[in-house]
């Protein structure tokens, strides 16, 4: 069992639409949890961080539920260029080697 | 701004052959990490440094080796290729700590092994 799973989807949503992931992690020692994003043939490349207190950037939350152990990412007004597919990332406690989950694959139609 | 460039982008082995995927960065970062990504698989760790000198293995470390001789460089070697190693390779670099997750990646190198 992977140490950060998240669902695979797809996620069809419409242009317009509010949608949220989630991402569980297995190691409660995990400090520093990050959401990337990744186009079709691209690299990952960092979205957001998540802290504690959650964090908003434009159209985009995080969110970091420790009790729980999971994080979540909600992107609001979805556009067509979101379409993409999003890693969530926890960094393993004391070596802080970050694991990445396989991914969440997201299509916005129009 | 080059950031972290891998080369080469594309590269087509015969089975046994040998090669080395470049990765240089120019943001003086102390951690660098090569990734293999396969349908299905997502992200898996090869080999990792925290700094020249000091490497380490990751999830799915055989049939690979790396050096860390500056903090620029970290080449990732195949030593006998076999077909199993037929992926897209990703090499990244962040700051070593708590900020590890916050990483760079290259553009990516399709190796395909015959």
């Amino acid at each position: 069992r992977k140490e950060v799973e998240q669902d695979p989807g797809p996620f069809n949503v419409p242009e317009g639409a509010t949608v949220a992931f989630n991402c569980t992690y297995s190691n409660s020692a995990s400090q520093s949890f990050f959401w990337y994003r990744q186009d079709c043939r691209k690299e990952p490349k960092l979205l957001m961080s998540v802290y504690s207190s959650g964090n908003e950037d434009g159209r985009f939350t995080a969110q970091l539920n420790r009790a729980s152990q999971y994080i979540s990412l909600l992107i609001r007004d979805s556009k067509l260029s979101d379409s993409a597919t999003y890693l969530c990332v926890g960094s393993s406690g004391g070596s802080y080697i970050p694991t990445f989950g396989r991914g969440t694959s997201l299509i916005v139609h129009p | 701004n080059a950031g972290v460039t891998q080369t080469p982008k594309f590269q087509v082995l015969k089975t046994g052959q040998s090669m080395t995927l470049q990765c240089a960065q120019d943001m003086n970062h102390e951690y660098m990490s090569w990734y293999r990504q396969d349908p299905g698989m997502g992200l898996r760790l090869i080999h990792y440094s925290v700094g020249a000198g000091i490497t380490d293995q990751g999830e799915v470390p055989n049939g690979y080796n790396v050096s860390r001789s500056t903090t620029e460089d970290f080449p990732l070697r195949l030593l006998l290729a076999a077909p199993s190693q037929t992926s897209v390779y990703f090499c990244a670099s962040g700051l070593a700590g708590v900020n590890t997750g916050e990483l760079f990646f290259g553009e990516g190198s399709r190796l395909t092994v015959l």
